[in-house]
């Protein structure tokens, strides 16, 4: 079983529609959650981080359910420039390390249309 | 400041040969981490360094793949006797300890 499961989607929805995904993971080790995000043919980049009190980056809100080992990903307001791969991420602390070792998801694919 | 860079950002090559993928970290980033992504999946974990040693190794799919980092910046992953099997986006990322990992662009690895 993969750490992250994820939704592949895609995800086609009009500009100004808001967009939810959904992500578990079945470490219950795990000890930080993020969402990355892909364009196509580019390296992912932090889109922010998630904790179990919620938060809120703009349009954007991540929400963490460590009893359910379930994360969120909610975009209000869909713009065109959204459009990219939304990839769920947990940190897993390394095997005798102080570290952890980012495990993602396949990632979910969302396209914004005019 | 300047990112995480990589090179070559595209390399083919033919099975059963050598490559070396280089990576240079952002300055002052100690923990060094090398991920692999094959096409319609995410990154998944290979190895990382803190510093000059490899912490954490188990991610190397097996002994055909190696990576150093000697002097704690720049680290190289090495392939011997690629396989088509190999091909894929070879991502590197650093970061300060136990913080944010900022990926590089990427090397495409295509073995033909």
């Amino acid at each position: 079983r993969k750490e992250v499961e994820q939704d592949p989607g895609p995800f086609n929805v009009p500009e100004g529609a808001t967009v939810a995904f959904n992500c578990t993971y079945s470490n219950s080790a795990s000890q930080s959650f993020f969402w990355y995000r892909q364009d196509c043919r580019k390296e992912p980049k932090l889109l922010m981080s998630v904790y179990s009190s919620g938060n809120e980056d703009g349009r954007f809100t991540a929400q963490l359910n460590r009893a359910s080992q379930y994360i969120s990903l909610l975009i209000r307001d869909s713009k065109l420039s959204d459009s990219a791969t939304y990839l769920c991420v947990v940190n897993i602390r390394g095997r005798g390390s102080t570290l952890g070792r980012l495990y993602f998801g396949r990632g979910t694919q969302l396209t914004v249309w005019p | 400041g300047a990112g995480v860079s990589q090179t070559p950002s595209n390399k083919v090559t033919e099975k059963g040969k050598y490559v070396e993928l280089r990576c240079d970290p952002i300055s002052g980033h100690t923990a060094l981490y090398w991920y692999r992504q094959s096409l319609g999946q995410g990154p998944e974990f290979l190895i990382y360094f803190q510093g000059t040693g490899a912490a954490d190794d188990s991610g190397l799919p097996n002994d055909r793949f190696f990576a150093v980092r000697p002097e704690g910046s720049v680290s190289t992953l090495k392939i011997q006797r690629t396989e088509r099997g190999d091909s894929a986006v070879y991502l590197c990322a650093s970061g300060r300890a136990g913080e944010t990992q900022y990926f590089g662009p990427g090397t495409r690895l295509l073995v033909l």
